[in-house]
């Protein structure tokens, strides 16, 4: 298929860390990334991680990359109320020009 | 740090109009996209844009739909005649060459009524 799928919804406490999963579906697939966006904003990248890599971090951000099952995570440590948005994960497609296949989000509610 | 503008941010336009979303991508950028999200859906990939012409176009791309870069720093999207099913957020973006300068901007909410 050609679906990049997410949980819709994650809910943690302040200061707890939060894990956002992805599967993705082309295991030709040469980047991956993280976008965030807030309410009414536009699409921040927030991290990204190439295909040879296991592991990614940066400060309170870690991304695991599973090729084998073609999933790929995102931890986020020390959660905070700041942090409440929705993540997409996205996969670059190569083609003419390339393009990135979204997945739906997952929805981050942090309580405070 | 250098952003990709879209202007404008909101627009309300009645079914049948003609509409055209602006964007001034990053200035050295060389391949220009637009995608859309309809409310509480993904990011859906439109149309590429490199050298002047189209590079690919999603199915969503139809005879309705058209790009151009008129003058060298805008990239324009235009909807001939809009449905009330094209009311969705829709993000330009551009890179230069490399597969993680991805930059979106911030977005114009179209509302077809």
């Amino acid at each position: 298929g050609e679906d990049v799928e997410q949980s819709l919804f994650l809910s943690v406490r302040e200061g707890d860390s939060s894990v956002i999963n992805c599967t993705y579906t082309d295991s030709s697939s040469t980047y991956l990334y993280w976008y965030k966006q807030e309410p009414g904003a536009g699409l921040q990248l927030l991290t990204y991680i190439f295909s040879n890599m296991d592991m990614k971090q940066d400060q309170r951000l870690t991304v695991l990359l599973n090729k084998k099952d073609k999933h790929l995570s995102l931890r986020i440590a020390d959660t905070q109320t700041g942090d409440s948005a929705i993540y997409f994960c996205a996969e670059y497609r190569s083609g003419n020009t390339g393009k990135l296949i979204f997945g739906q989000g997952t929805t981050l509610q942090v309580k405070p | 740090e250098p952003e990709v503008t879209q202007t404008p941010s909101h627009q309300v336009t009645q079914m049948g109009q003609e509409v055209i979303l602006r964007c001034v991508p990053i200035s050295n950028h060389l391949y220009f996209y637009w995608y859309r999200q309809i409310l509480g859906q993904k990011v859906e990939f439109l149309v590429s844009f490199y050298n002047n012409e189209i590079s690919e176009k999603s199915e969503i791309f139809d005879d309705q739909f058209s790009v151009e870069r008129p003058d060298g720093s805008n990239f324009t999207l235009k909807i001939r005649s809009t449905k009330l099913e094209d009311s969705a957020m829709y993000f330009c973006a551009s890179i230069h060459d490399s597969y993680i300068g991805y930059t979106f901007g911030s977005g114009t909410r179209l509302t077809v009524v």
